[in-house]
């Protein structure tokens, strides 16, 4: 019974790169949440996903940054043009088909060092 | 009014003594307050939960108060064991719109034999 699965774990980028992370939902959760940390900061929503579609983006910067959450795959978050300032633990959660998505069950995160 | 404050920043409690976290929210259309758990490098972990049709609930040593008419929840975490040293954030969350779960800014627990 794997739980929500991100890779990769570690991740450095040298600033103008791009960044791609991926997340596993458990099984049989149909809806994704990608959340940021900064050091010694609470987490942050970024956007809600359901299969194919973007519920929610009212935390996503408004540049650089994207998502997707397609029919077959991961779950990608995707920052162009890396800079310092992205430099953070990015966190997948998932939760079930609708009426409980509350209970959001987090992944192990992939932490981004932007040189 | 989306915001959830969290007090005190960092705690110390010696073994087997109580640590007491306390939250703060504005906006009345949360309805389900979860307090999670997080070690160093790994993700947050769903610990307790509450809503707030009642005023307390209790999971073996870790408990959560809850006052609707002043807007405040709190995480009592009783026989402290060095083990439950962690961060703790508390969260609140709307089933009716928002879908995001908003964290407060955590609380770094040590816990010393």
């Amino acid at each position: 019974n794997a739980g929500v699965m991100q890779n990769p774990r570690h991740l450095v980028r040298r600033r103008g790169q791009e960044a791609r992370l991926r997340c596993s939902p458990m099984k049989g959760h149909s809806h994704v949440y990608w959340y940021r940390q900064l050091p010694e900061e609470g987490l942050k929503f970024m956007v809600y996903l359901q299969k194919e579609n973007i519920i929610d983006e009212s935390g996503m910067p408004k540049e650089r940054f994207s998502a997707e959450f397609p029919k077959e795959g991961p779950s990608i978050l995707r920052i162009q043009q890396v800079v310092r300032g992205d430099s953070a633990a990015y966190f997948c959660a998932s939760s079930p088909p609708s009426g409980v998505a509350n209970e959001q069950f987090f992944g192990p995160g992939t932490r981004l060092t932007v040189l | 009014q989306q915001q959830v404050k969290q007090s005190p920043q960092s705690l110390i409690v010696q073994k087997g003594g109580i640590s007491i976290i306390n939250c703060a929210y504005e906006n009345t259309a949360f309805d389900y307050f979860p307090w999670y758990q997080q070690f160093p490098g790994k993700g947050p972990a769903l610990l307790i939960a509450i809503r707030p049709d009642v005023s307390e609930k209790k999971e073996g040593r870790f408990t959560i108060s809850f006052n609707k008419s002043a807007k405040q929840f709190s995480l009592h975490i009783m026989d402290s064991q060095p083990g439950d040293s962690a961060t703790y954030f508390c969260a609140a969350f709307s089933s009716g719109g928002y879908n995001k779960l908003i964290f407060g800014a955590g609380t770094r627990l040590a816990v010393h034999p």
